[in-house]
């Protein structure tokens, strides 16, 4: 069964903190590695994504670091803002399909 | 840019009818998507469609049928709806591509059965 896990399932911080979400995945075959975010009655946003073949993606205040022989992978938030409050996914696939995690549900507190 | 439109929005239903979830995308993608949310889980997948007129199963897709009438519309049957089911269906679409393809998102349908 192929499967993307994350943790902590909930996880708060005090505003300019930096949160630290984990991922995990079982199928070396996945190259592709979105992060999404959603807010409550939305749907999932594309919040940053890295390729395999990448160690490191940074945008802004959010890294990704990639530890591909462990399968692993984390999503750094600094200096954390009451408006990164939601819910984030870790999804792992190819070019079709996409497997997602089951979120960290994310609070800062101001 | 483009959007992706959900209808409805909220849909309640009684147990054993059969309900039809429609989604529409502007960004002229190929491929669609499907995907059911339960509070506290991740997505999980339904159906997806390549490109018009394709359908692929994903692995949720027992008491589920879809249709891709046409590129920009794709439409989610639950066959038989049961009881006490809470859920939100999202629906997708993305450009498929080497190293990976965005997927965008509706809204979401809340799906509630009486």
């Amino acid at each position: 069964q192929q499967q993307v896990r994350q943790s902590p399932q909930s996880l708060t911080v005090w505003e300019g903190e930096t949160a630290i979400l984990n991922c995990s995945y079982e199928n070396s075959a996945f190259d592709y590695f979105p992060w999404y975010q959603q807010f409550p009655g939305e749907g999932p946003a594309l919040l940053i994504s890295i390729l395999s073949v990448s160690d490191k993606k940074e945008d802004g205040r959010f890294t990704i670091f990639f530890n591909k022989r462990e399968k692993k992978l984390s999503l750094h938030i600094a200096d954390s803002q009451p408006g990164d409050s939601a819910t984030y996914f870790c999804a792992a696939g190819g070019s079709w399909q996409l497997i997602f995690g089951s979120g960290t549900q994310l609070t800062v507190m101001p | 840019g483009g959007i992706i439109t959900q209808t409805p929005k909220f849909l309640i239903g009684q147990e054993g009818q059969k309900l039809t979830l429609k989604c529409q995308q502007n960004f002229n993608h190929d491929t669609m998507y499907w995907y059911r949310q339960d509070s506290g889980k991740g997505l999980r997948l339904i159906y997806y469609s390549i490109t018009e007129n394709d359908l692929q199963k994903g692995d949720l897709s027992e008491g589920y049928d879809a249709s891709r009438e046409k590129k920009s519309s794709f439409s989610l049957t639950v066959t038989s709806a049961q009881k006490n089911e809470m859920a939100v269906f999202l629906c997708a679409s993305s450009i498929p591509g080497q190293g990976g393809a965005e997927q965008f998102f509706g809204p979401g349908t809340r799906l509630t059965v009486l």
